[in-house]
């Protein structure tokens, strides 16, 4: 069975550019959250979505959008990147939003 | 303000020994508490989870012993062995039907022969 995927694994981006990272949840599952984990620290929650809905966000600045497709399937967009925003991005995603929530390998972002 | 303490930051242990990670909460809106493992380069793998209605949860090696007046719970890997080294994160999530999880700062697990 495939897990979560996330697309792509690496990314290296511009300050102040924009960039958009993708996660295709467990098949079955509806809620898909986003996290950030700065390297040496754990996951920071950014936001979760259930059936397209926002469910949850974070303490994350305006610049950090997400939303949920039909298919279940999510992205995250970060516009004017910072060097700060240079992090490993997570995928979780669950059945129902608060039952066991599984991750993918993530999207290592460098900002320069 | 960290709303799940961790320690130790990094442990070794030799290999057969138990290794032992510590979390404390301050909220108690908290209702679920999971460990995660994450490999360099991987994301968090759940590893074993617990409710506040019980004290201890077994699987395998791992166990979790958890202490509702104390706000504190503990994760024991018993028999520990060399691919048990990795990150070690305990989470706590509030039932609310959001599934926001409020990570700790993780522990650094080294298992030597």
């Amino acid at each position: 069975d495939a897990g979560v995927t996330q697309s792509p694994t690496h990314l290296i981006k511009t300050r102040g550019q924009h960039v958009t990272l993708r996660c295709s949840p467990i098949s079955g599952h509806k809620s898909v959250s986003w996290y950030q984990q700065v390297l040496g620290q754990g996951p920071q929650f950014i936001f979760q979505y259930y059936e397209k809905e926002e469910r949850g966000r974070g303490n994350f600045p305006d610049r950090f959008s997400a939303r949920q497709f039909p298919n279940y399937s999510s992205e995250l967009n970060v516009n004017a990147l910072l060097l700060g925003d240079s992090a490993l991005y997570l995928c979780a995603s669950s059945v129902t939003g608060n039952t066991e929530a599984f991750f993918g390998q993530g999207t290592r972002l460098t900002v320069v | 303000q960290q709303q799940v303490k961790q320690s130790p930051q990094s442990l070794i242990v030799q290999k057969g020994g138990i290794s032992i990670i510590n979390c404390a909460y301050e909220n108690t809106a908290f209702d679920y508490f999971p460990w995660y493992q994450q490999f360099p380069g991987k994301g968090p793998a759940l590893l074993i989870a617990i409710r506040p209605d019980v004290s201890e949860k077994k699987e395998g090696r791992f166990t979790i012993s958890f202490n509702k007046s104390a706000k504190q719970f503990s994760l024991h890997i018993m028999d520990s062995q060399p691919g048990d080294s990795a990150t070690y994160f305990c989470a706590a999530r509030e039932d609310f039907g959001n599934e926001k999880l409020t990570f700790g700062t993780g522990t650094r697990l080294t298992i030597i022969p």
